[in-house]
């Protein structure tokens, strides 16, 4: 079984410029996260999909961050314009079902450095 | 709000010695306890849950955790660590629904040869 696919698995930018992150899911998972880890902490939920709604965006920044799973499988996660603060690990996670706690599994995640 | 906190951020053990890391987690309800490894460069792997039922969790890599309610911990042992357990070990509570993970802030485990 494949696992969460993340690209790219780096990336490094100049402040207010734009950044794309993309995720595919384990096949038949419906439930996406993505999650933001900064250096030193533990990974802080971002968005939370179920399908191709989102669940839970509290955490998001939507003044510079948009997320969207469109046809309720692979997700894009934007910055734009991106800061100095955004430099973290973005981690991409899925889980198989629906409104329960459950094992979310992990990609590798993407590696932003905001210069 | 649920949270946890890893009061080690830190910890060295010798190749062959036991290992305990430590949980504490505060939440009002009963909770869903998770302890994730991550190797350098990868994702989080689970090691173990609990959800209900036997205190005492089995995980891989021949790792156990104990929920202990009355202190409010899960903490993480192993009789015998290997080189290649050297990674960051995060605790992680989860609420009853929405699936909505807090992870503490992890504790990077060195292993001397």
């Amino acid at each position: 079984e494949a696992g969460v696919a993340q690209s790219p698995r780096y990336k490094i930018i100049e402040k207010r410029q734009s950044v794309a992150f993309w995720c595919n899911p384990i096949s038949g998972h419906a439930t996406l996260y993505w999650y933001q880890q900064i250096l030193g902490q533990g990974p802080k939920l971002l968005i939370q999909f179920q399908n191709n709604g989102v669940v839970d965006d509290s955490q998001l920044p939507k003044d510079r961050f948009s997320a969207e799973r469109l046809k309720g499988v692979d997700s894009t996660l934007k910055i734009q314009p991106a800061k100095l603060e955004d430099s973290a690990v973005y981690l991409c996670a899925s889980s198989p079902r629906k409104g329960t706690t459950d094992t979310q599994y992990f990609g590798p995640g993407t590696r932003l450095t905001v210069l | 709000a649920q949270s946890v906190t890893q009061p080690d951020i830190h910890i060295t053990v010798s190749e062959g010695a036991s290992l305990e890391l430590r949980c504490n987690y505060s939440y009002g309800a009963t909770p869903y306890l998770f302890w994730y490894v991550q190797s350098p460069g990868q994702g989080l792997q689970l090691l173990l849950k609990y959800f209900s039922g036997d205190t005492l969790v089995q995980g891989i890599k021949g790792f156990e955790a104990e929920f202990k309610r009355s202190q409010s911990s899960f903490n993480l042992r192993k009789p015998s660590v290997h080189w290649s357990d050297a990674a960051e070990y995060f605790c992680a509570v989860g609420t009853g629904t929405a699936s909505k993970l807090t992870f503490g802030t992890g504790t990077r485990l060195q292993v001397t040869l």
